[in-house]
């Protein structure tokens, strides 16, 4: 069964960065591409980006996010993570880690984890 | 820049058949996902790829996609099945999510 676990999340000033990380389970990591989406309070779903499977060549980011935000992955650890640098109020959110499809295309999120809040005081 | 748009709501009546639109420009030309999400929980995936249903999925629950549009259809609505349902689909390798459509059985 496909598992995916975020941790991380939490409460932070304006500013801060914060690292969150999904753990995977059920399946073998290495051969899917992962991604991060986002649901501010009461909002929409948000897409903030992916990594393509095995080395991550392939990496896409939200326009808005590019240069403040960094999505990787540790295969030997079977985790997803995503740096989050500059956070504003406006970063507000859960953040979900989604599993895409195996290799390197854009398509279905097929598995989400339960979501980690992060929440950015000003 | 590429956007998905859905109506803010739907009602239906349970037995009855819900349809929900996600427009988009030559939307047909794209493959479209929709994900259902109660409250306080993970969206679910419902329909992928315009029309397939993954594993576990109840057959009442199909998808089209021609022209602008995208239509979920729920068959025989269900009271279980009200949740939000966003659409969507990639543009320019950028995701796109629809602003979501609250379906209430009523």
């Amino acid at each position: 069964e496909v598992h995916l676990v975020e941790s991380g999340g939490g409460l932070v000033k304006r500013g801060d960065s914060l690292r969150l990380s999904c753990a995977a389970s059920g399946f073998t990591f290495s051969s899917f591409s992962m991604n991060w989406v986002r649901q501010a309070p009461g909002k929409g779903l948000e897409w903030v980006s992916t990594i393509s499977a095995s080395t991550g060549t392939y990496i896409y980011y939200a326009d808005s996010l590019r240069g403040r935000f960094t999505i990787s992955r540790d295969n030997s650890k079977n985790s997803l993570y995503l740096q989050m640098n500059s956070l504003s109020a406006e970063d507000t959110a859960v953040y979900f880690c989604a599993r895409g499809p195996e290799g390197s295309g854009l398509s279905v999120f097929d598995y989400w984890g339960q979501g980690a809040l992060v929440t950015v005081s000003s | 820049s590429y956007e998905l748009t859905q109506p803010p709501s739907v009602s239906v009546s349970p037995g009855q058949t819900a349809s929900v639109t996600c427009s988009g420009d030559k939307l047909g030309d794209k493959y479209v996902h929709w994900y259902q999400q109660k409250p306080g929980q993970s969206p679910v995936l419902v329909i992928y790829q315009d029309n397939k249903r993954p594993s576990g999925i109840p057959e009442r629950f199909s998808g089209s996609n021609s022209g602008n549009t995208a239509t979920l259809t729920i068959s025989g609505t269900q009271p279980m099945d009200e949740a939000d349902y966003f659409c969507q689909a990639w543009d320019s390798s950028t995701a796109i999510f629809g602003g979501g459509t609250k379906l209430t059985v009523l």
